[in-house]
């Protein structure tokens, strides 16, 4: 792995189903974030995480859940997805979550919930 | 209200033109990025600035605290340098640390 990972690449939905968005980092960072993208609202935090084992709310996190149980590995879950999700999702990592730091961005998640 | 307002939303220009990206700001930062995301819609980081300017080859980035405003400059534009660029700001949240807000990007074509 080199960089920051996304999977699934795009993924379709029905509605009240359950959907696991997963990120992995291989560069050690100790802060990773989840963004939603959508058009006409530019980019938007969900859920982030300063450093293994804790996490935060961003902007937008109601129907959403995330876990960091360690470093590499930042999924967030969709307990019951509903159409107004339907959006492109990037992770992305900065080596701390300082005010100097550049984020890295995972290539996106596209998500459509039917 | 936005706190981070770009401008232009969209922009044409002809190859080998000067371009000019704006990026407005509401509330006091820490830093502001610009970043750049290509047609298939990867996202990167051009530069972060907390103060004067940065060069990075054909890109300028200035940035004025005190006018709360930053412009992202592109000498000479190429065709390969059509993508949105998104202006993020640095703020510091309830939790002590630090998130960026996004503008909405600008989304430039580059004509040959």
């Amino acid at each position: 792995i080199a960089g920051i990972t996304q999977a699934p690449t795009s993924q379709i939905l029905a509605a009240g189903r359950r959907m696991t968005l997963r990120c992995t980092q291989d560069m050690r960072h100790n802060a990773m974030y989840w963004y939603r993208q959508d058009l006409g609202l530019g980019l938007r935090l969900i859920h982030y995480s300063n450093t293994a084992g804790t996490t935060g709310k961003g902007e937008v996190p109601d129907g959403y859940s995330v876990s960091r149980a360690n470093t590499d590995d930042f999924p967030l879950t969709l307990a019951s997805a509903v159409p107004s999700q339907t959006s492109v999702y990037f992770c992305a990592s900065s080596r701390t979550s300082g005010s100097s730091n550049e984020q890295f961005f995972g290539p996106g998640t596209r998500l459509t919930v039917l | 209200k936005n706190e981070v307002e770009q401008s232009p939303q969209n922009l044409t220009a002809q190859e080998g033109e000067f371009i000019t990206i704006n990026c407005s700001y509401s509330v006091g930062i820490s830093a502001l990025h610009w970043l750049q995301q290509h047609p298939g819609g990867g996202i990167v980081s051009l530069f972060m600035l907390s103060s004067g300017k940065k060069k990075h080859g054909r890109l300028i980035a200035t940035i004025n605290i005190q006018e709360k405003h930053s412009s992202l400059h592109i000498t000479a534009s190429h065709p390969r340098d059509s993508a949105v660029y998104i202006c993020a700001v640095v703020l510091r949240s309830g939790a002590g640390s630090y998130q960026l807000t996004f503008g909405k990007g600008t989304k430039l074509s580059v004509i040959p």
